[in-house]
C-alpha cells in the first residue's frame, strides 16, 4: 500500500495569507496525485489532479505542484471559503489511498 | 452538468450485508474513460477507497477489502451498486459514489450514513 501523509495535521493561517500544504507519498507515483477540499456534512470537492491541473471551476489562487513523493498545495490569498479540510490522494495501479487530511483554520 | 444520487438503508445490522446504490444523472455510466467508484470515510478519519466498476464490468477493489466487496454496473439503469458482506461495527461511515479517471473524483454523491448496528 502506498503511503500519503500530509502536514501539517492542522495549520492556522489569516484571511489573505497564503496556506501550503504538503503530501508525501511513500514511494515514486510521478504526476498521479489529486486534492481535494472537504466542509463538514459535504462530499469532498475536486480541486487539483495531475498533480498540478486545476479542475474546472477551481479558483486561480489554488495551486498544486510536485512530482515524484512530494507534492503541494498552495492557496495564495485564503478567502472565508477556503477554511476546511484537504486531502491528499494518489493513483497508482490501481492502489488508490488518500491522506489523512490538513485541517485549515482561520488564525 | 452530471449528478450522483444515492439510495439505500442507513442502519444494517452486525453481519448482514451493506447494499447501496448511486445513480446517475446528466450522464451514461456507459461513457468511455471514465470508471464508477464507491469511498467511504470512518467517523472523524479520512477518506479510504473502496472499488471501482467499468460500464462493462471490470472492476478493481482496496486488496484490504476484497474479499467482502462487490461493485457492479447496470447500464440498462444508470445505475452502479456496493454491496459490502459480514458487516462489523468497523464499517460503519458515509459511503460516497463518484466517477473517477486516474487520480480524479468528480463528481460526487451526496453521501450515505451507514451505521452498523443491532
Amino acid at each position: 500500500e502506498i503511503l500519503m501523509t500530509q502536514s501539517p495535521a492542522t495549520l492556522s493561517v489569516s484571511p489573505g495569507e497564503r496556506a501550503t500544504l504538503s503530501c508525501r507519498a511513500s514511494q515514486n507515483i510521478y504526476s498521479s496525485v489529486a486534492w481535494y477540499q472537504q466542509k463538514p456534512g459535504q462530499a469532498p470537492r475536486l480541486l487539483i489532479y495531475g498533480a498540478s491541473t486545476r479542475a474546472t471551476g477551481v479558483p486561480a489562487r489554488f495551486s498544486g505542484s510536485g512530482s515524484g513523493t512530494d507534492f503541494t498545495l498552495t492557496i495564495s490569498s485564503l478567502q472565508s471559503e477556503d477554511f476546511a479540510v484537504y486531502s491528499c490522494q494518489q493513483y497508482h495501479d490501481w492502489l488508490i489511498t488518500f491522506g489523512q487530511g490538513t485541517r485549515l483554520e482561520i488564525k | 452538468q452530471m449528478q450522483l444520487r444515492q439510495s439505500g438503508p442507513g442502519l444494517v445490522k452486525p453481519s448482514e450485508t451493506l447494499s447501496l446504490i448511486c445513480t446517475v444523472a446528466g450522464g451514461s455510466i456507459s461513457s468511455s474513460s471514465y470508471y464508477w467508484g464507491w469511498i467511504r470515510q470512518s467517523p472523524g478519519k479520512g477518506l479510504e477507497w473502496i472499488g471501482s466498476v467499468y460500464y462493462r464490468g471490470t472492476t478493481y477493489y482496496n486488496p484490504s477489502l476484497k474479499s467482502r466487496v462487490t461493485v457492479s454496473a447496470d447500464t440498462s439503469r444508470n445505475q452502479f451498486s456496493l454491496k459490502l458482506i459480514s458487516v462489523t461495527a468497523a464499517d460503519t461511515a458515509v459511503y460516497y459514489c463518484a466517477r473517477h479517471r486516474g487520480a480524479a473524483f468528480d463528481p460526487w454523491g451526496q453521501g450515505t450514513l451507514v451505521a452498523v448496528s443491532s
